[in-house]
């Protein structure tokens, strides 16, 4: 088991364009969350997904930012019209089972840079 | 509101000395608390959670209600326990809250 995988591992976009970000679970794991780390800030919960249902999205910007967890393939984050504030790491992690019930592992993460 | 305060950003310590990350916690009913680390270049691991009641790699933390705390504790610190420890907060919804890390440093 390879572990939670997520590409690109670093990602520079320009002002406006869109970014794309891909997490693959860990085999099994149904529950994949997303967190963003902007600088000198802890890890702040972004949505959670199971399969094809976004379940809780409360933590994410109501405009530019999307989730999904489709059946087949990665779970994608995607960020359409990037701005410099959103220049950060981000992280997904897949548990089992839902959060708190089991461990969430986490993958190396995503530094988007926004110029 | 849920809120995870870790106080201290870094700590240093000697080698064989005690050490202790704070964690206090905000959270109107019964949460469950976890320590993750992330040790040099490697990804972001558990490390132990209130529930278990487990010692991993000598570390203990107490859940204490009263204070709302979840302190993390080792007796000797070592070398190899330099990381950034993380103190997270999970609750009734599906939402998981992590305070800002500390940078533990434990001096040779």
């Amino acid at each position: 088991n390879a572990g939670v995988m997520q590409n690109p591992r670093h990602l520079v976009r320009r002002r406006g364009q869109e970014a794309r970000l891909r997490c693959s679970p860990m085999k099994g794991h149904s529950h994949v969350y997303w967190y963003r780390q902007l600088p000198e800030e802890g890890l702040k919960f972004m949505v959670y997904l199971q399969k094809e249902n976004i379940i809780d999205e409360s933590g994410m910007p109501k405009e530019r930012f999307s989730a999904e967890f489709p059946k087949e393939g990665p779970s994608i984050l995607r960020i359409q019209q990037v701005v410099r504030g959103d220049s950060a790491a981000y992280f997904c992690a897949s548990s089992p089972d839902p959060a708190g019930k089991s461990e969430q592992y986490f993958g190396p993460g995503t530094r988007l840079t926004v110029t | 509101a849920q809120r995870v305060t870790q106080p201290e950003k870094l700590l240093s310590v000697f080698k064989g000395a005690p050490v202790e990350l704070k964690c206090n916690y905000s959270y109107s009913g019964s949460p469950e608390l976890f320590w993750y680390v992330q040790y040099s270049r490697q990804r972001l691991q558990l490390l132990l959670r209130h529930i278990s009641r487990e010692s991993i790699k000598g570390f203990t933390a107490d859940l204490n209600k009263g204070e709302t705390s979840f302190h993390l504790k080792k007796p000797f610190a070592q070398e190899e326990d330099s990381a950034m420890y993380y103190c997270a907060l999970s609750g009734s919804g599906n939402q998981f809250y992590f305070g800002t890390g500390t940078s533990l440093t434990v001096i040779p």
